[in-house]
């Protein structure tokens, strides 16, 4: 079975950092580009970043360029979002995916999301 | 960037209705167009790529359709597990960029 599973997400203050982690299984990791899109509470879906099979290509959101790196450990089966500088409008649901298409649409089945809190 | 304009923002319709939802980029992205499902408390659901294309496992109910710059998200019969908000999502160019939803409601 296919599954995404996100973690480290949390409450930190203005200013903080967090790592989040996304764990994949189900099917062959180093093969996919793989996704972040967060959501604000009541908000749309944002894309945030994207990573190439290997890791040596990523796109980043402009509002998160220099703050956020996305990253991945093939052997770990893993897909990272190290998150610095945070602000209150980076509070949001993120969610991973891998992407179809060569990288290029998100793919069921996402991961089921860690919630972000940036609040003093 | 790539403006995706998401019409209407919500809809109520009854069982058996069919509902389309529209979904216009402000500039050409070939058939680049992916659509989604999200019901509340949940991750959202890949249902079309290409424009017209079903994810695996997809009911084919759903359809999508695109003329020009315009694309179209049909579901044929509208049954009550299809509420929720619908998103579509350009992958022609960074940054990719999403509508901002369509609310279904079951009347």
């Amino acid at each position: 079975e296919v599954q995404l599973v996100e973690s480290g997400g949390g409450l930190v203050q203005p200013g903080g950092s967090l790592r989040l982690s996304c764990a994949a299984s189900g099917f062959t990791f180093s093969s996919y580009w793989m996704t972040w899109v967060r959501q604000a509470p009541g908000k749309g879906l944002e894309w945030v970043a994207n990573i190439n099979r290997d890791g040596s290509a990523k796109y980043y959101l402009d509002s998160v360029k220099g703050r956020f790196t996305i990253s991945r450990d093939n052997a770990k089966n893993s897909v990272f979002l190290e998150m610095n500088s945070l602000r209150a409008e980076d509070t949001a649901v993120y969610y991973c995916a891998s992407l179809g298409g060569s990288g290029s649409y998100p793919t069921d089945p996402w991961g089921q999301g860690t919630l972000v809190t940036v609040s003093s | 960037d790539i403006q995706m304009t998401q019409s209407p923002s919500s809809l109520s319709a009854s069982v058996g209705d069919r509902v389309t939802i529209t979904c216009r980029a402000s500039q050409g992205i070939k058939n680049y167009l992916a659509w989604f499902q999200q019901k509340p408390g949940t991750a959202p659901k890949s249902l079309i790529y290409g424009g017209s294309s079903l994810q695996s496992g997809v009911p084919s109910k759903f359809s999508g359709s695109q003329s020009g710059t315009d694309f179209t998200l049909t579901i044929s019969s509208l049954q009550p597990e299809d509420f929720g908000t619908y998103y579509c999502q350009q992958y022609a160019s960074f940054p990719l960029t999403f509508g901002g939803g369509t609310k279904v409601e079951i009347k």
